[in-house]
């Protein structure tokens, strides 16, 4: 298992906004280090959504944000469009691993 | 145009030895980290570990030390993931990543994926 922890699924209507996510712990999120967001389309590889907790690269719509505090962060998507029915991933760095590590991913459905 | 270009499918049998590999492009291969991610089928991604080709700094996750090699040739800008025993479980598909800030930083460009099957 992670140590960042993720809903295994989250559903939505079209338009809806629906926020997943990231709890961590005092090695990783909470003593500070940035939280990424990433979204994988099935059979393609992961992209990134959002970067150092809550910055979006060029290209990602502004329907996508991230927030962070204290041992948690979440990715909040408003508008729920059906292209956005993906798997979402957090990744920070954890210090009692010495390395990165993702959260176990949640897959979101567009209903 | 940034590019990270991955070699291809690989069938192997347990016991065997494999090196994938991951070329980058269109930008300066030793400015930036390249890491690699495994993803075993219909699994989450699992972050492996990391390389700074300028110099072959290398960091690996507890769960992959040991179990698996990366390495770098900066002269022909191409990073490497190899076993030397494979085994059922390494059967996955195998991402290559970039990053500007190595293990904290977050990756901006991914390779297309190589897939791994191990079977006898």
């Amino acid at each position: 298992q992670s140590v960042l922890t993720q809903p295994p699924s989250v559903s939505g209507a079209p338009g809806q906004r629906v926020t997943i996510s990231c709890t961590g712990s005092s090695s990783n999120i909470g003593a500070g280090y940035d939280v990424h967001w990433y979204q994988q389309l099935p059979g393609t590889a992961p992209k990134v959504l959002i970067y150092e907790n809550n910055n979006r690269p060029s290209g990602v719509p502004d329907r996508f944000s991230g927030s962070e505090s204290g041992t948690s962060a979440s990715l909040a998507i408003t508008g729920l469009q059906a292209e956005d029915e993906a798997d979402y991933y957090c990744q920070s760095y954890d210090t009692s691993l010495s390395g990165s590590v993702f959260g176990g991913g949640t897959k979101l459905t567009v209903l | 145009e940034v590019q990270l270009v991955q070699s291809g499918a690989e069938v192997k049998k347990p016991g065997e030895s494999l090196k994938i590999s991951c070329k980058g492009s269109g930008y300066s291969f030793t400015n930036y980290w390249i890491g690699w991610v495994r993803q075993m089928p219909g699994k989450g991604l699992e972050w492996m570990g990391i390389i700074y080709p300028g110099d072959s700094d290398s960091r690996y996750s507890p769960s992959f030390q040991g179990q698996v090699t990366i390495s770098a040739d900066k002269s022909i800008s191409t990073a490497y993931l190899q076993w030397s025993t494979l085994k059922a479980s390494d059967t996955a598909m195998y991402y290559c990543a970039r990053s500007l800030g190595g293990v904290v930083a977050r990756f901006d460009y991914w390779g297309q994926g190589t897939l791994v099957t191990v079977s006898s």
